[in-house]
């Protein structure tokens, strides 16, 4: 069973305008989260953390925010522009592991011009 | 400064022969993992190390080794490929359990 889910497989933003990403996760135990950013053909690229102690964390244009009572997460990035279209991944890290992640299937975000 | 190079970027495999894939990172990291990626799919561990000399299971480790020789390089092995093993494999690294991990730009492997 999916621990960490990314219900909207895609999503259609136009330029200038806010994209939010959703993440749901199922394990309560899961105190630190991360989203990456992926174009074709390259390996994931780290965009911003955040710890269960926080509920929202912000770095320019990206901002994610934890609901923990509701397990959910968010991306949201404003305004959107046309190079951030890519897949990001939500992810969590497992928290018997070893710094090793749990991820979401992704969403692939697409921004308009 | 490179980062994590991994090599092949590319290469196809027939039932039944091995290979292995190199990890190679320059960030002086502790912890490396091995990750692949199936369509539609997150990505998944397959074996990790958090240290040199040290290696563990992940969520899909069969049919697969791995070695930790010298604390730069991870190397993922298969025995003897298989059909199901065709993926896009992602090494990654991080200075501890609880940062940031840094991929490289993966490996794309076909098995027929």
């Amino acid at each position: 069973d999916q621990q960490v889910k990314q219900n909207s497989p895609s999503l259609s933003v136009q330029e200038g305008r806010i994209s939010i990403l959703n993440c749901d996760y199922t394990n309560s135990m899961f105190d630190y989260f991360l989203w990456y950013k992926k174009y074709p053909a390259e390996g994931p690229t780290f965009l911003i953390s955040i710890s269960s102690i926080k509920d929202k964390n912000e770095d320019g244009r990206f901002t994610v925010f934890l609901n923990k009572s509701a397990k959910h997460l968010s991306l949201h990035i404003v305004p959107s522009q046309p190079g951030d279209s890519a897949v990001y991944f939500c992810a969590a890290s497992d928290p018997q592991g070893q710094g090793n992640l749990i991820f979401g299937k992704g969403t692939k975000l697409s921004v308009k011009p | 400064n490179a980062g994590v190079t991994q090599t092949p970027k590319f290469r196809v495999l027939k039932t039944g022969q091995s290979m292995t894939l190199l990890c190679a990172q320059d960030m002086n990291h502790e912890y490396m993992y091995w990750y692949r990626q199936d369509p539609g799919m997150g990505l998944r561990l397959i074996h990790y190390s958090v240290g040199e000399g040290t290696t563990a299971k992940g969520e899909v480790p069969d049919g697969y080794n791995v070695s930790r020789l010298k604390k730069q390089n991870f190397l993922l092995g298969l025995e003897s490929a298989a059909p199901s093993q065709t993926s896009v494999y992602f090494c990654a690294t991080s200075r501890n359990r609880d940062t940031e991990a840094f991929f490289g730009q993966g490996t794309r492997l076909t098995v027929v």
